[in-house]
Order: C-alpha cells, then structure tokens, then sequence
C-alpha cells in the first residue's frame, strides 16, 4: 500500500525566504506526482504536477522535482510572501486513471 | 468556466438523517473523484468514476455510504443514516480523461452531524 508522508508538519518562516517542503513515497511505481495548495476553509488547489517521466517542473517562483528511485518530492518556494501561508498537500497516482494518495500537508507561514 | 460546483457549501444535520451531498463536475471532464477530509485521517478517497461508472470504491466506508453518477455533469454522495463520525469535509474533484491532467477540487462540503 503507497504511504506518502511529508515533512515537516508545519513551518514559519520569515517573508523573503527561500524554502523546501520535502513529500517521501514508498513506492516508487508511481504514474505522476501533484502539489497542492490549501487555504483555510477552502478546497485544493493545483500548483504543479510531474509525470513520472520528469525530473522536474516549475511554475513563476516555485519548482518542484521528483527523484523516483528514491521515492522524493521537493517543492521549492523562492523569496516566500506572507501571502505563501497555507497547507502544502502532495499527493501520488500510482496508474494512469486511478486513486491519488495524500501526504497530510505541511503548513506553511510567512511572516511579515 | 466555473470550476467544480459542490452544494451545499455547509451541512449541519441530526444523526440518523439522510445526508445528500452534490457536485457538477468540470464541463468535458469525464472523471470524477469524490474525497473525505478530516484531522484524524487527513485527505482520503472514497470512491471515483470513469465515464460515469465507479471504478474504485474501495474508499467508501461502510454501506451507509453511497455514490451516484447519473450523467456526466453531476454527482451525489448520500449518507444515510448519518452518524456523528461522519463529521468532515467533502470534496469533489474531477480531470480530463488524458493521463497527464491534474484534478480539479470544488471548493467542499463541510458537513457536521450531531
């Protein structure tokens, strides 16, 4: 059964940082790897995903890369704002059209 | 496009009642997944459709849980009778059918049963 776990649980940092979350796998046979936002209260959203095929993929100030034989995931957030603040959710599809499965999210704030 | 729509957007309710939550999937996306959230348990799937058939279920917690997808722009989860356990938030997501593509959250049901 893929277990996806991230750390840290939660993190403060100061506004202007650079910063890592870090998303680990079990199993490495993974069809693609998908990082998401969560504010409170509110759904998910889609920040960037890597198909199994890449090493990695980058969207304005953030950059994700996967290590597949190690079963890793970082997300990298560059000069962080207050406005970054929010959970950070990974998640893993193990086939092409099947189930995701969640890490529990590192949450995130920058302080101003 | 309005991305996915979920109603209600908060549901308190009795336990024993039946519990109907609703979702319209992005127009032209032909899977649709539906999750539970909680502190305890975090995000977990409970079931998802291809083509308006459900493909894995395995998520859904008991009998009491049940999913529909009539068409291919709507969706309901019913729960009945509802206990206080059941207590979370309830997303719908859905994607296009190309391998590639990400899912799509609604924005949630939270759900409160006492």
């Amino acid at each position: 059964k893929q277990e996806v776990t991230q750390i840290p649980a939660a993190l403060s940092v100061p506004e202007g940082e650079n910063l890592v979350l870090n998303c680990s796998f079990t199993d490495s046979a993974i069809y693609n790897l998908q990082w998401f936002r969560q504010d409170p209260g509110k759904g998910l959203t889609s920040l960037l995903l890597i198909q199994s095929s890449q090493r990695e993929q980058t969207s304005g100030r953030l950059n994700a890369s996967l290590d597949k034989s190690s079963g890793r995931s970082t997300l990298y957030i560059a000069a962080s704002q207050p406005g970054d603040s929010a959970t950070y959710l990974c998640a893993v599809e193990e086939s092409s059209g099947s189930r995701l499965t969640f890490g529990e999210g590192t949450q995130l704030t920058v302080n101003p | 496009d309005a991305g996915v729509i979920q109603s209600p957007r908060h549901e308190v309710t009795e336990m024993g009642q039946e519990v109907t939550l609703r979702c319209k999937p992005i127009s032209g996306h032909n899977s649709l997944f539906w999750y539970r959230q909680t502190m305890m348990r975090g995000l977990e799937l409970l079931i998802y459709f291809n083509n308006n058939v459900p493909i894995d279920d395995s998520g859904m917690p008991e009998d009491r849980f049940s999913a529909k997808m009539p068409n291919a722009s709507f969706s309901t989860l019913k729960i009945q009778p509802s206990e206080p356990r059941d207590s979370a938030v309830y997303f719908c997501a859905s994607r296009p059918t190309s391998s590639y593509n990400e899912q799509f959250f609604g924005p949630g049901t939270r759900l409160t049963v006492l």
